[in-house]
């Protein structure tokens, strides 16, 4: 089976520019997750949604960020402008609506240098 | 969020048993105990999950206290690529899906 699939695996842009990092969730998953880790602050969770819909974005650090999930099997995070500040490793997981304790199945991540 | 504990870093020897232990002291009712661990360059990988009973699956069992502020990740037989940061996490039944990561536990296996 597909797990989650993210491009691109390496992004490596000069500051200032637009970033758009991509995920495809596991075909039916209803959850769809975006972190981001540094050896700084470790793994955050920046924003998940539900059925498209995003539920809570609390994490998401200003406004430079912003996330979307136009239809069930895709999804975007955009940072513009980008910083250094931003260089991380950004993960996109998804997971199984039902009962409580669904595990999250995580893609392969994006490390993302800002320079 | 209730907070969980765990020590920064643990080693063991190959087909050796390993414990690795986690302290919730601030559990609620509805707190599910989730374990996960990242190998070295991948994403976080679910290990297993429970709410109040021990539980077994192919990787591993989850052993919660009586009590539920403590539980123990067990790895029956430790190999090399069993090597990885371990992470416990409490999920809270109101935020659905939400998962703290904390330090984790680094495992380290010798051959």
């Amino acid at each position: 089976d597909a797990g989650v699939i993210q491009s691109p695996r390496h992004e490596v842009t000069e500051m200032g520019q637009e970033v758009t990092l991509r995920c495809k969730p596991i075909s039916g998953h209803d959850y769809l997750f975006w972190y981001r880790q540094t050896m700084m602050r470790g793994l955050e969770l920046l924003i998940y949604f539900n059925n498209n819909v995003p539920i809570d974005d609390s994490g998401m650090p200003e406004d430079r960020f912003s996330a979307k999930m136009p239809n069930a099997s895709f999804s975007t995070l955009k940072i513009q402008p980008s910083e250094p500040r931003d260089s991380a490793v950004y993960f996109c997981a998804s997971s199984l609506v039902g009962t409580q304790g669904q595990p999250q199945h995580f893609g392969d991540g994006t490390r993302l240098s800002i320079l | 969020d209730a907070k969980t504990t765990q020590p920064n870093s643990m080693e063991s020897n190959e087909e050796e048993p390993v414990h690795l232990p986690c302290n919730h002291s601030t559990i609620s009712g509805t707190d599910y105990i989730h374990w996960y661990r990242q190998l070295p360059s991948q994403g976080p990988e679910y290990v297993i999950h429970g709410l109040t009973s021990n539980v077994n699956n192919r990787m591993a069992s989850l052993a919660i206290a009586e009590d539920r502020k403590s539980s123990t990740l067990i790895l029956h037989r430790a190999t090399l690529r069993d090597a990885a940061v371990y992470y416990c996490i409490l999920s809270r039944g109101t935020s659905y899906g939400k998962l703290t990561f904390g330090q984790g536990t680094i495992l380290t296996v010798h051959p």
